[in-house]
């Protein structure tokens, strides 16, 4: 079992928006506006796309966006593309003793 | 550029022991962490532990602790994980990354490695 929890999937069709939900505790997500998101494509290494909860690095487009309410962050893709199929996965600062975690991904399918 | 070289996919029996590497270049070495990250087959990521080359501060996951070794080599800019008697359930792709950015977080990677398979089987 994962420390923090996302859907196993969710999907949308192309130009839709659909948001990603990483719910936590108050030790990891809750306590610390340190969440990072990934994106994967099979056979690749992950990708950055947002960290420190709602932060972009350059060359990420503007239709990924990070939020955060109590112990759940959330990623929403906007404009849904094609391209965005992928496994998501969520990441938090979790204090001094466990560190970070991942959630256990969640796979968007473009329909 | 930033960039971090894995060593090559690795066949082994349970019992023996392994390192693979990863090899840094285009940034300040030692003034960075760089942590490991595993992925199982058709699963999830999953924090390992990091280490800051500097001064070889090493943290590991609770998960993790004691079953794997973090080290680096400052004078070849080298990254290690290691195992000193693999089991079967050590089967995964292991992915080295660093995070050259502004977050302070330990789960912030904005560069990775390539990523090693790493099988083991009688």
């Amino acid at each position: 079992q994962s420390a923090l929890t996302q859907p196993r999937s969710v999907s949308g069709s192309p130009g839709q928006s659909v948001t990603i939900s990483c719910t936590g505790t108050g030790s990891d997500v809750g306590a610390y506006n340190y969440v990072t998101w990934y994106q994967q494509n099979p056979g690749n290494a992950p990708k950055l796309i947002i960290y420190d909860v709602n932060k972009r690095p350059s060359g990420v487009p503007d239709r990924f966006s990070g939020s955060k309410s109590g112990n759940t962050a959330s990623l929403t893709i906007s404009g849904l593309q094609a391209e965005d199929e992928a496994d998501y996965y969520c990441c938090s600062y979790a204090g001094t003793y466990t560190l970070a975690v991942f959630g256990g991904g969640t796979k968007v399918t473009v329909l | 550029e930033v960039q971090l070289v894995q060593s090559g996919a690795e066949v082994n029996k349970p019992g023996e022991s392994l390192k693979i590497s990863c090899k840094s270049s285009g940034y300040s070495f030692n003034s960075y962490w760089i942590g490991w990250v595993r992925q199982m087959p058709g699963k999830g990521l999953e924090w390992m532990g990091i280490i800051y080359p500097g001064d070889s501060d090493t943290r590991y996951s609770p998960s993790f602790q004691g079953q794997v070794t973090i080290s680096a080599d400052k004078s070849i800019r080298t990254a290690y994980l290691q195992w000193s008697s693999l089991v079967a359930s050590d089967t995964a792709v292991y992915y080295c990354a660093m995070g050259l950015g502004a977050s302070g977080s330990l789960g912030y990677f904005d560069h990775w490695g390539q990523g090693t398979l790493v099988t083991v089987s009688s």
